[in-house]
C-alpha cells in the first residue's frame, strides 16, 4: 500500500544525544515536510524539501537537520543543540504540479514521539 | 512574515448545532488555504482546500469554508455537528514562492455536547 513511514513510533534519547528519525514514502511525490507537534502550538515547520539534493528551512530549525539524497526518504536528525526536543515529530509529503506547486494535500505519516531523559 | 491565527483555542457545541471554526492568515499574495482534521490517535486528514475561483467550498463529511479577501479569512463551517466531529482542526496556508511550504495554525480543539 502507498504511504508515508515513519519510525520508530517512541523513541527516548539521554540528554546531549544526537537521535534520526526515519521518514519513507512510496507515493512518488516531490515535496517532503517535517514538523513538530506540541500541545496547544499546532504543527510547527521545521524543514521541507521539494527535490532531491535540496531543502530549505522553516520556522523552527534551530537544533536540527536533515539530508534528502533519495526521492522517497528524507530523514530527520535532532541534535543535542536542540534545547527542547521532547515533541511529537510528523514527516509528510505532497505532490508537485505545475510551476512546482505543490498540489496542496499533505499526506502524514503516523508520526513519532521523541522523550528526552 | 506569513502566519495562520485560530483564535478560538477549544470550542464546546451540543450535538446537532452549527459550527463555525475561525482562521486568519497573513500574506502578501493570494493564499493556498487548507482545512485538516485530526482525530484523537489518528494522522491529519484534508478536509478541503481552496486555490482560486469560488470562494466557497465544499469538503468531506459536511464541511464547507468560505475565502473572504478583505478579512484575510477562511472559516471553516458545519450546519449540524456530529458526536464523531469531535477531534482538532488545523487551518493551513500555502506559501509557494521560490519553493513551497505549508504553515499551520495552532488548531482548534472541537469538542461535542450530548
Amino acid at each position: 500500500d502507498g504511504g508515508i513511514t515513519q519510525s520508530p513510533k517512541y523513541l527516548f534519547r539521554k540528554e546531549g544525544q544526537n537521535v534520526t528519525l526515519s521518514c519513507e514514502q512510496n507515493l512518488n511525490h516531490d515535496a517532503m515536510y517535517w514538523y513538530r507537534q506540541d500541545p496547544g502550538q499546532g504543527l510547527r515547520l521545521i524543514y521541507y524539501s521539494q527535490i532531491v539534493n535540496d531543502f530549505q528551512k522553516g520556522d523552527i530549525a534551530e537544533g536540527y537537520s536533515v539530508s534528502r539524497e533519495k526521492k522517497e526518504s528524507f530523514p530527520l536528525t535532532v541534535t543535542s543543540a536542540q534545547k527542547n526536543p521532547t515533541a511529537f515529530y510528523l514527516c509528510a509529503s505532497s505532490m508537485v504540479g505545475q510551476g512546482s506547486v505543490p498540489t496542496g494535500e499533505l499526506f502524514f505519516g503516523e508520526g513519532s514521539r521523541l522523550t528526552v531523559l | 512574515a506569513q502566519s495562520v491565527t485560530q483564535p478560538d483555542i477549544h470550542i464546546t457545541v451540543s450535538e446537532g448545532a452549527s459550527l463555525e471554526l475561525r482562521c486568519n492568515y497573513s500574506y502578501g499574495a493570494t493564499p493556498y488555504l487548507f482545512w485538516y482534521v485530526q482525530s484523537p490517535g489518528q494522522g491529519l486528514q484534508l478536509l478541503l482546500k481552496y486555490f482560486s475561483g469560488d470562494t466557497l467550498v465544499q469538503g468531506i463529511k459536511g464541511f464547507e469554508a468560505e475565502f473572504k479577501r478583505s478579512q484575510s479569512s477562511f472559516n471553516l463551517r458545519k450546519p449540524s455537528v456530529h458526536w464523531s466531529d469531535a477531534a482538532e482542526y488545523f487551518c493551513a496556508v500555502g506559501i509557494y514562492s521560490s519553493a513551497s511550504k505549508i504553515i499551520f495554525g495552532s488548531g482548534t480543539r472541537l469538542s461535542i455536547r450530548p
